[in-house]
Formats: structure tokens, C-alpha cells, sequence
């Protein structure tokens, strides 16, 4: 079945530093989303990506969805405290359910 | 817009009780509803797909008989867990997709469930 490779698993950075995540599969996927999560909550969404190459911006986080269709990245400028959670990444194709990478733990210095 | 919400946060029951969570779309007609588990640390896990009047899809692995779902309209989407046991205890996600925004799925805030 369809499996998503995120990566880093976590990440303990200091504050004011960029972060970056991404996410591959061995299939592709015509929609990335990205969501954080913090603790005790359901999943908020970030950014949706619905083509291929596409680079879309949210305030202080970018992602982009691979040429490829296999891959995406998400990037965090100037990291906050508020920014710990755990992101996932996740991939759909034409409709269909759902595909979450494992997540992504970041923390961070203040 | 695309709120999602669940009720109850949080539910304790004992062992062989069943246990209802629900969940509704504030502001948006949900043509489709998920339900998902998740266990401390680890990644959002399926359990069923709902559409509106239509019976649920069971991911494998998943007893139909002991969560039974429930979409009796474009805004609810009820799961019952029957005669819940400990090892049903786990934090149950709900989602929701807009017929409109077709590939954007929202999520609950979910719902804490401890079986004693």
C-alpha cells in the first residue's frame, strides 16, 4: 500500500531558527496537505498544495509540492515557541483517503 | 470556516458500556466524514469513511459491530464504541470534507476515551 517517508522524526531547534520537513512516497499523489497538531487536539490544517511544483505561503511556513507528485516539503522561518506540535504531512489521490507520513516533533529553545 | 467539532473532549466508562461521540461540521455541509484513532506518539491510524445516508466503509482490521458510525445528515456523524473494553481506550479523531473544497480535510479537536 501507499506509505509516506517523513522526515526528521523530531527536531529540537532554538528559537529564530528555520525549520524543514518533508515528506516522500514511492506513489504519487495529486494533493498534499499539512497539518500540525499540538497536544490533547485534533489535527489543524496548514497548507494544502493541489499542483504539481506549486509553492504556497502561510504567514511564517511555505510548502511546495514536488514535480514529481511524490514529495513535499514544508519550511518554518523564525521559529516561535508557539510553532511546538507535531507535523504531518499527507497525501491524497483524486479523492480518496487520506495518507499520513509518521509526523514530525519539533521543539524548540526560547 | 471549516470548523469541525466533537463532543464530549473527554469520556470515562466502564468495561462493557457503550460509549456515543459526535461530531459536526459548523459551518460547511460535509459530504464525507472520517473516523480515526490515535495512540500516544504515533500517527493518525483510518478507521471508516462515511457519506451522508450511506453505510460506512470499514478499514481492515476494523469490527463493524463494535463501532458502529453513523451519518444521518450533511453536519453529524455519530460513532458508538459497544461494550468498550481498556483496550479501546484512545484518543478518537473525526474529520470532515466539503463537497466544495473537495480535498481539503478538516479535523475535530477529538475526544479522549478511558475504559475502566
Amino acid at each position: 500500500g501507499q506509505q509516506l517517508n517523513q522526515s526528521p522524526q523530531s527536531m529540537f531547534i532554538q528559537e529564530g531558527e528555520d525549520v524543514s520537513m518533508n515528506c516522500t512516497s514511492s506513489s504519487i499523489f495529486n494533493t498534499w496537505l499539512w497539518y500540525k497538531q499540538d497536544p490533547g487536539e485534533g489535527p489543524v490544517l496548514l497548507i494544502a498544495l493541489y499542483k504539481a511544483g506549486e509553492l504556497t505561503s502561510n504567514g511564517r511556513l511555505t510548502a511546495q509540492f514536488g514535480i514529481t507528485r511524490k514529495d513535499s516539503f514544508l519550511n518554518i522561518s523564525a521559529s516561535i515557541p508557539s510553532d511546538v506540535g507535531i507535523y504531518f504531512c499527507a497525501g491524497q489521490l483524486f479523492g480518496n483517503k487520506l495518507v499520513f507520513g509518521a509526523g514530525t516533533i519539533l521543539r524548540v529553545k526560547s | 470556516g471549516a470548523v469541525v467539532s466533537q463532543h464530549p473532549s473527554w469520556v470515562i466508562c466502564k468495561s462493557g458500556t457503550s460509549v456515543k461521540i459526535e461530531c459536526r461540521s459548523l459551518d460547511f455541509q460535509a459530504t464525507t466524514m472520517f473516523w480515526y484513532r490515535q495512540f500516544p506518539k504515533q500517527s493518525l491510524m483510518l478507521m471508516a469513511t462515511s457519506n451522508e445516508g450511506s453505510k460506512a466503509t470499514y478499514e481492515q482490521g476494523v469490527e463493524k459491530d463494535k463501532f458502529l458510525i453513523n451519518h444521518a445528515s450533511l453536519t453529524l456523524s455519530t460513532l458508538t464504541v459497544t461494550s468498550a473494553h481498556p483496550e479501546d481506550s484512545s484518543f478518537y479523531i473525526c474529520s470532515a470534507r466539503s463537497g466544495s473544497k473537495f480535498y481539503e480535510q478538516y479535523f475535530g479537536p477529538g475526544t479522549r476515551l478511558t475504559v475502566t
